[in-house]
């Protein structure tokens, strides 16, 4: 079981950028989430996908957002990037929409 | 929306001393309670969780129980070891299980 992985593990960006970050869940779950961790604070949810379907989004700007493809992995794309988005960004995969998570080990993103 | 919070933020107690740590929910329509540990640097690994249709449950040294009617859960460590230590994040969640909404978190600090 290679868990869920995430790629890269550390992104450096300015001000103004795009990045893509890469979400690959444990083999058979079909549902993935992402949340971004700002430093001292617990994750906040950004979005979810299940069967290729968005199923939630949570409380950020339109330059975020995601797919997931028919493998099941899955990206996230932020547009125009400020200095608050730098944090670790989490994906979580899971067998069905509502069942146990498990967490990438995130992707940490700087702003500069 | 749904709102969880987290008390204490910090907890320190003596190897084998037990643990508490309480969250308190706001919509009542949640169902699915995880706990998460997450040690420094490392993505956040699931310990227990809970459903709605269960007042306890309990997996060796780690307990958690849950009451609908006030809307509040907590987690319990007993004989508490070095290796506990870390920040320890709840969660809340309705019918999609993975929007979760975290808990701020409680650093947990086991002193030998």
């Amino acid at each position: 079981d290679a868990g869920v992985t995430q790629s890269p593990t550390h992104l450096i960006k300015t001000r103004g950028q795009h990045v893509t970050l890469r979400c690959s869940p444990i083999s058979g779950h079909k549902s993935v989430s992402w949340y971004q961790q700002v430093l001292g604070q617990g994750p906040q949810f950004i979005f979810q996908y299940y069967e290729k379907e968005e199923r939630g989004r949570g409380n950020f700007p339109d330059r975020f957002s995601a797919r997931q493809f028919p493998n099941y992995s899955s990206e996230l794309n932020v547009n125009a990037l400020l200095l608050g988005d730098s944090a670790l960004y989490l994906c979580a995969s899971s067998l069905r929409s509502n069942t146990e998570a498990f967490f990438g080990q995130g992707t940490r993103l700087t702003v500069v | 929306g749904e709102n969880v919070e987290q008390h204490p933020s910090t907890l320190s107690v003596q190897e084998g001393d037990s643990a508490v740590i309480k969250c308190t929910y706001s919509d009542s329509a949640s169902n699915y309670f995880p706990w998460y540990k997450q040690e420094l640097g490392k993505r956040p690994q699931l310990i227990i969780d809970i459903r709605s249709n269960v007042g306890e449950k309990k997996d060796q040294r780690i307990a958690v129980t849950l009451n609908k009617t006030a809307k509040h859960f907590s987690l319990h460590i007993t004989e508490t070891q070095p290796e506990d230590s870390a920040v320890y994040f709840c969660a809340a969640s309705g019918d999609y299980g993975q929007n979760f909404v975290f808990g701020p978190g409680t650093r947990l600090s086991v002193l030998p």
